[in-house]
């Protein structure tokens, strides 16, 4: 199962920074946190991910909590082709190699 | 590069019919993977590969089977196809594991 808990959906005006929450309270010390996304049934595009410190790139920025039992991704403005579901996504180490377990992520809609 | 390439992009089959399909990535990723998506669902992980002539399963391998002759090749073959088996796939590749590369995805229906 999913280590990850998202809202199913949210919504989002067009040029306002997108806060997309995640829990994950059963993290452990050396799990990472990813995010994806994907639009319309295309295929999952990566984001951004991080360990403990806040990340950024052209995409996004990434916000982990201290205690590490959350985080929020934020798309800083933005724009309609951002309508996607995101999932966040706990990296964990399963039949001794590391893979990302996908819950069902949160439906983004940005609206004009 | 074109990065992950799967065919055929749509297929109907009957029920008991066998398929294959294919997954090719030009990045000389070690890691590859098939996953299934149901829809409002997250991705499945069927079978993955950490290089060439090594598979492993994942969730969801009953049904399914995979091998890895090359680095840049991961098929996926259906055997005796099932209703279950309605679903998209979608195959993906990594060197360092987090961050995947995706293909387009493959529609399967099964009747």
């Amino acid at each position: 199962d999913a280590k990850t808990t998202q809202p199913t959906s949210m919504d989002c005006a067009e040029g306002r920074a997108a806060n997309l929450p995640c829990n994950h309270s059963t993290i452990s010390g050396n799990e990472y946190v990813y995010w994806y996304r994907q639009i319309h049934s295309q295929g999952p595009q990566y984001i951004i991910h991080g360990l403990k410190n806040n990340e950024t790139n052209e995409m996004a920025s990434l916000i982990i909590t201290e205690d590490r039992k959350s985080s929020t991704l934020i798309l800083p403005h933005a724009t309609l082709r951002d309508t996607a579901v995101y999932y966040c996504i706990v990296r964990s180490l399963r039949g001794g190699n590391y893979q990302l377990i996908w819950g069902a992520g949160t439906k983004l809609i940005i609206k004009p | 590069n074109a990065g992950v390439t799967q065919t055929p992009k749509f297929r109907i089959l009957k029920i008991g019919q066998s398929m294959t399909l294919q997954c090719t990535q030009d990045m000389n990723h070690n890691y590859m993977y098939w996953y299934r998506q149901d829809p409002g669902m997250g991705l499945k992980l069927i079978y993955y590969s950490v290089g060439a002539g090594i598979t492993d399963k994942g969730e969801v391998p009953n049904g399914y089977n995979v091998s890895r002759s090359t680095t840049e090749d991961f098929p996926l073959r259906l055997e005796l196809a099932a209703p279950s088996q309605t679903s998209v796939y979608f195959c993906a590749s990594t060197q360092n594991t987090g961050e995947l590369f995706f293909g387009e995805g493959s529609r399967l229906t099964v009747l």
